[in-house]
């Protein structure tokens, strides 16, 4: 976990506050990921990006924006926040080399919307 | 209907036993097959993968997948309290991007 970074680890807000959850990685990867962990649904994505250029929406963006600083760098943005976004979010990286390409996930930031 | 459906526990076992942990899915289309663990406060980590049909084991771990009744197992043979964690089943059409995850079986092994 700890080539993966989020922060906050926790955060607490208001429904119609922005707020931004960040992620970092020393991993080197190009392609990063969003998800949300809510209970008895799994882990969901809600972005990725194959390199500094490329996003792509996932299974359920709406209600989220993406930013890719760079390499290293990949933010979730949530801009009027709503209850139900309350989740887990997830942060992964991944390498497209050779064989199976593993992902490597965050430890998570575990969000609450009031 | 889900897409990848798994038991949801939660299970516990006593130290010893051998674990079963089952999902089925929809999409007949599903090339890759994945188990993660995740503890508790902690992100999903890759336990192991298996690419179309077929048996996969590592050390205590045993992965099968059957393509005809989509169903995958994973097996953990002479479970330790290490092992209590909450197992996700995944799976992708393609080499990992775009995965669809069961929502996790909690597992409590007890000494």
């Amino acid at each position: 976990d700890a080539d993966v970074t989020q922060t906050p680890r926790n955060r607490i807000t208001k429904t119609g506050k922005r707020i931004m959850l960040e992620c970092s990685q020393t991993k080197g990867h190009d392609r990063m990921y969003w998800y949300r962990q809510d209970p008895g649904l799994g882990l969901r994505l809600i972005y990725y990006s194959f390199d500094v250029k490329d996003i792509n929406k996932g299974e359920i963006s709406d209600g989220y924006s993406v930013s890719r600083q760079a390499q290293a760098k990949f933010s979730l943005s949530l801009e009027s926040a709503i209850p139900n976004q309350t989740a887990l979010y997830f942060c992964a990286t991944s390498d497209p080399g050779l064989g199976y390409e593993t992902q490597y996930f965050g430890p998570g930031t575990r969000l609450l919307v009031l | 209907q889900k897409e990848v459906e798994q038991d949801p526990g939660p299970l516990s076992v006593p130290e010893g036993a051998i674990v079963s942990l089952n999902c089925t899915y929809s999409n007949s289309a599903f090339q890759y097959f994945m188990w993660y663990r995740q503890y508790s406060r902690k992100g999903p980590e890759l336990l192991m993968y298996t690419y179309s049909s077929g048996n996969k084991e590592d050390g205590r771990f045993t992965a099968q997948v059957d393509k005809s009744s989509k169903y995958i197992s994973l097996f953990i043979r002479d479970s330790q309290p290490s092992d209590s964690a909450t197992y996700l089943c995944a799976m992708s059409l393609l080499n990992n991007n775009d995965m669809r995850f069961g929502a996790g079986t909690r597992l409590t092994v007890k000494p």
